[in-house]
């Protein structure tokens, strides 16, 4: 089974801070992906990487940025936490190709104050 | 783009009925939707998918079909089970750019 492990479960920092969320996956998968979910909003992705040290801006980048310098690594940067960026993250990834479900870490919920 | 609309925000049912989940589409190209569950504090996982080529597809008790015309695809679950209740996402994988978009989920309740 793919797994996808995100390094925190719960994250409390203050307004301001530089915050890195970190994510890895063991199955060697090509694709992985940066959401936040929030109630009523469903699942929106910040974004993407098709591949080491390439990345692509999903739908809500803006305050984000990410790293990936290893296939199995892909860090979400908060420059400068705010609180409208309290919400729960969701790291991803996929093999590609057509149809390939995204699996999925368990989560962090960030709460900035 | 695509969007993706879950209209209705909850469904409650009896155990052993029949759970529906409507999800719509606003864009005729697409290759694949996805269904995904999602328990409370864990991740969405990949339930059941459907191509643009297929009405329909089974997987044990869950079924999804299809309607391109009225550009709408519905999750079946039967019999429903209260295991079965979580949060369920439809997502439209655009396999050109390797993203997926997610509705805003409906929250299936099935009480014992």
């Amino acid at each position: 089974d793919v797994k996808v492990t995100q390094s925190s479960r719960y994250l409390v920092k203050r307004t301001g801070e530089k915050v890195f969320l970190e994510c890895v996956q063991d199955m060697d998968h090509e694709n992985m992906f940066w959401y936040r979910q929030d109630p009523g909003l469903g699942l929106r992705l910040i974004y993407f990487s098709y591949d080491v040290k390439m990345k692509e801006k999903g739908d809500i980048p803006e305050g984000y940025s990410v790293s990936r310098e290893k296939k199995e690594r892909f860090s979400l940067i908060l420059e400068s936490a705010s609180t409208n960026q309290t919400s729960m993250y969701l790291c991803a990834s996929s093999l590609g190709g057509a149809g390939s479900p995204l699996h999925f870490g368990n989560g962090t919920r960030l709460t900035v104050t | 783009d695509q969007q993706v609309k879950q209209n209705s925000p909850s469904l409650s049912v009896q155990e052993g009925r029949i759970s529906i989940l409507n999800c719509d589409y606003t864009n005729s190209m697409f290759d694949y939707f996805l269904w995904y569950k999602k328990y409370p504090a864990e991740g969405p996982t990949f339930l059941i998918s459907i191509s643009s080529i297929k009405d329909k597809n089974e997987d044990g008790r869950f079924t999804v079909f299809l309607n391109k015309s009225a550009k709408h695809l519905s999750l079946h679950i039967v019999p429903s089970q209260p295991g079965d209740s979580a949060v369920y996402f439809c997502a439209h994988i655009n396999t050109n750019a390797g993203k997926s978009t997610f509705g805003d989920g409906t929250t299936l309740t099935v009480k014992p």
